[in-house]
């Protein structure tokens, strides 16, 4: 399995300001997912993170808001842009390189606005 | 709307015992199923796949897959109170996976 080191583990931030979340692999992975957890619920997919091209977002999310880079087959980042509290949550990367048997996790960014 | 249902729990089991945590899904065309453990404050860490009818062993653990009724099942044998933690189960029809709320399973010792 891919290691995969994701920082910062964890922020308090200031709502209006914007946090960016790197997410590194040891090895070049075919897919990246941004997941997000709020407190006590299950993961949803933010975005799958295309190597070279704009992310594909899913319902609900917007780039202006989480935009997301991916330069290489082993590195992304995403941005949670102009905060508020409602974005408190734990932010995951997720990789993968066949969908079938199943996708790693980094170990979280717990982001906490205030 | 694709979704992935379990029930929220907490399951709570004797050690030893066996732990039976259930997930249905509502994509027919699903096509891999996982599950994932994720204990409290930490990532999620998977466990089982499972892609065909049928069961498969790993260990304590034995996956269960019925497409028919679009049911996936993880059994734990001799459950520990190192397996007390949420188990998230997870379906995917290609590279994007749809999770479930999770089992919180609570094993006493």
């Amino acid at each position: 399995s891919a290691v995969i080191s994701q920082k910062p583990s964890r922020d308090i931030c200031q709502r209006g300001t914007s946090l960016t979340i790197q997410c590194q692999v040891d090895s070049q992975v075919t897919m990246m997912f941004w997941y997000r957890q709020q407190p006590g619920q299950s993961l949803t997919l933010i975005a799958t993170a295309n190597q070279g091209s704009e992310a594909t977002y899913e319902s609900g999310f917007v780039i202006d808001k989480f935009p997301i880079s991916r330069p290489n087959l082993t590195f992304s980042t995403l941005t949670v842009s102009n905060m508020s509290p409602e974005d408190s949550s734990i932010y995951l990367c997720s990789v993968t390189d066949r969908g079938d048997i199943g996708a790693f996790f980094g170990q979280g960014t717990r982001l906490t606005v205030v | 709307q694709k979704e992935v249902e379990q029930n929220s729990g907490p399951l709570s089991v004797p050690e030893g015992a066996i732990a039976s945590l259930n997930c249905t899904y509502s994509d027919r065309g699903s096509q891999s199923f996982f599950w994932y453990r994720q204990y409290s404050g930490k990532s999620p860490e998977l466990i089982m796949f499972i892609y065909s009818n049928g069961d498969k062993e790993d260990g304590r653990f034995t996956a269960q897959l019925n497409k028919a009724s679009q049911y996936v099942s993880l059994l734990i044998r001799d459950s520990q109170p190192s397996d007390s933690a949420t188990y998230l189960c997870a379906v995917s029809g290609g590279f994007k996976t749809i999770f479930g709320a999770g089992t919180r399973l609570f094993v006493k010792a």
